[in-house]
């Protein structure tokens, strides 16, 4: 399967900073990318589809000004949450389509704290 | 899967015990299904999938059932080892989508050596 990786794998802001993450496809173009939060004990809950070239889509309820998506090339999406709060803090993954429709490939999550 | 803002159940087996965990979808389209394997501080790792045509399937140590009438699949883990200690979530997509998976609750596998 495809490999991702993700930057940082944990980070710690300040309430009011912004932060970058990073989802890298490795050794596939990815013209599709996911974004998921997780909180402790929970599910994985959607975010956005990241398309390259192209603006994400959203899922309802998600602020597209606070986070902001940039899928500027085939294997490269950022996710940077702006004017990071508390509540923010979250198990941040990514993940990319494969080849296949029903194929993901995850990458290995950030941990972001806003303290 | 019905993915609710509840903490994970967790079952908890003694190595060498076979592990079922189960799942309920609620999309009556749902036609694939997969289950992923996520360990602590790290990304879902597929395990093994289903389509709706099945009934069963069976990879190594580990075997999927889809009950498509009364929606629901399960898990079943052979020889439950240490290493398989994780949590195990369900994803359905559903046919006529935009191939996006919903994820379930998960479940807490903890296994005792």
């Amino acid at each position: 399967g495809a490999v991702v990786s993700q930057h940082p794998s944990w980070v710690i802001c300040k309430s009011g900073t912004s932060v970058k993450i990073e989802c890298r496809s490795l050794d596939f173009q990815a013209t599709t990318m996911f974004w998921y939060r997780q909180f402790p004990k929970q599910s994985l809950m959607l975010m956005a589809t990241s398309n390259e070239g192209s603006k994400a889509t959203y899922e309802q309820g998600v602020e597209k000004d606070k986070f902001l998506i940039n899928h500027a090339s085939l294997t490269l999406s950022t996710l940077t949450v702006t004017s990071a709060h508390p509540e923010d803090s979250s198990f941040y993954i990514c993940s990319e389509r494969g080849t296949g429709i029903y194929e993901q490939y995850f990458g290995p999550g950030t941990r972001l704290t806003v303290t | 899967g019905e993915s609710v803002g509840l903490h994970l159940p967790t079952l908890s087996v003694q190595e060498g015990d076979n592990s079922i965990i189960n799942c309920a979808y609620s999309n009556s389209a749902s036609d694939y299904f997969i289950w992923y394997k996520q360990e602590s501080g790290k990304g879902p790792q597929f395990i093994i999938d289903i389509r709706s045509n099945m009934d069963k399937r069976q990879g190594q140590r580990v075997t999927v059932l889809l009950n498509k009438t009364v929606k629901h699949l399960s898990l079943q883990i052979a020889a439950t080892q240490p290493g398989d200690s994780a949590v195990y979530f369900c994803a359905d997509y559903s046919s006529g989508g935009s191939y996006i998976p919903t994820f379930g609750r998960g479940t807490s596998l903890i296994v005792h050596p």
